[in-house]
């Protein structure tokens, strides 16, 4: 079975200031995507960025963009020049291409950005 | 466009009760369907998940039940719900066959008294 962990509960950046989400998951399937997903106060799950597996270029999504390393089995995200809209609840997820689509959450890290 | 409807928002109910929340998707055919659950301050648990009218699939053995009536349509229910049954409910699509993004509904937040 897969796991994600993320070990950050909550993290406090200022705006315009860049914070670092980590993430790592366990798998012996050599093909997957990688999610972040954000859930701001409205608890609306947002889709932020998304890896394949199998492609060795980080994805990038504007200020978001993620480190991922397949042998460490680890993909953080990296959210530049914050904004005070970034405050939220942001999860990391995983999912085998044989999977029909079934999402693997981790608990989250809380995200606050502060003026 | 698609958009995926979820409702009611919010639901308090009595433990013993029936429950049942509806999702609907438009703007799209044969989408797999999801149910997920998240505990307060936690991650999102899948419940069910479907890739077909009348197909479901159970990932966790729990109080509730999930049924596809129509292509867009996804229903979860309980015959009798448990206070253990709290929690915020999120419906989600995803293209259908094997695909990977996951759209979600903003959800229903449940509380059984």
């Amino acid at each position: 079975a897969q796991t994600v962990t993320q070990s950050q509960p909550e993290m406090s950046v200022q705006e315009a200031e860049t914070v670092t989400l980590s993430c790592t998951y366990d798998t012996s399937e050599n093909n997957y995507y990688l999610f972040w997903y954000k859930q701001p106060p409205s608890r609306q799950m947002i889709l932020v960025i998304r890896q394949e597996a199998y492609k060795q270029q980080n994805a990038t999504e504007n200020r978001f963009s993620v480190n991922f390393q397949k042998a460490a089995k680890s993909f953080s995200l990296k959210i530049s020049d914050s904004q005070l809209g970034d405050t939220a609840m942001y999860f990391c997820a995983f999912m085998t291409t044989d999977s029909w689509g079934k999402l693997q959450f981790g608990a989250g890290t809380q995200v606050v950005v502060t003026p | 466009s698609q958009t995926i409807h979820q409702w009611p928002a919010t639901l308090v109910q009595p433990v013993g009760s029936p429950l049942s929340l509806e999702c609907t998707v438009e703007g799209t055919s044969n989408p797999n369907l999801y149910w997920y659950r998240q505990a307060a301050g936690r991650g999102l648990q899948l419940l069910f998940y479907s890739v077909g009218i009348g197909q479901i699939s159970s990932e966790v053995p729990q109080n509730l039940s999930a049924s596809r009536p129509q292509d867009r349509q996804f229903i979860l229910s309980s015959k009798k719900l448990l206070l253990s049954d709290s929690g915020f409910y999120l419906c989600a699509w995803s293209v259908g066959g094997v695909s990977n993004i996951q759209y979600f509904g903003a959800g229903t937040r449940l509380s059984v008294l």
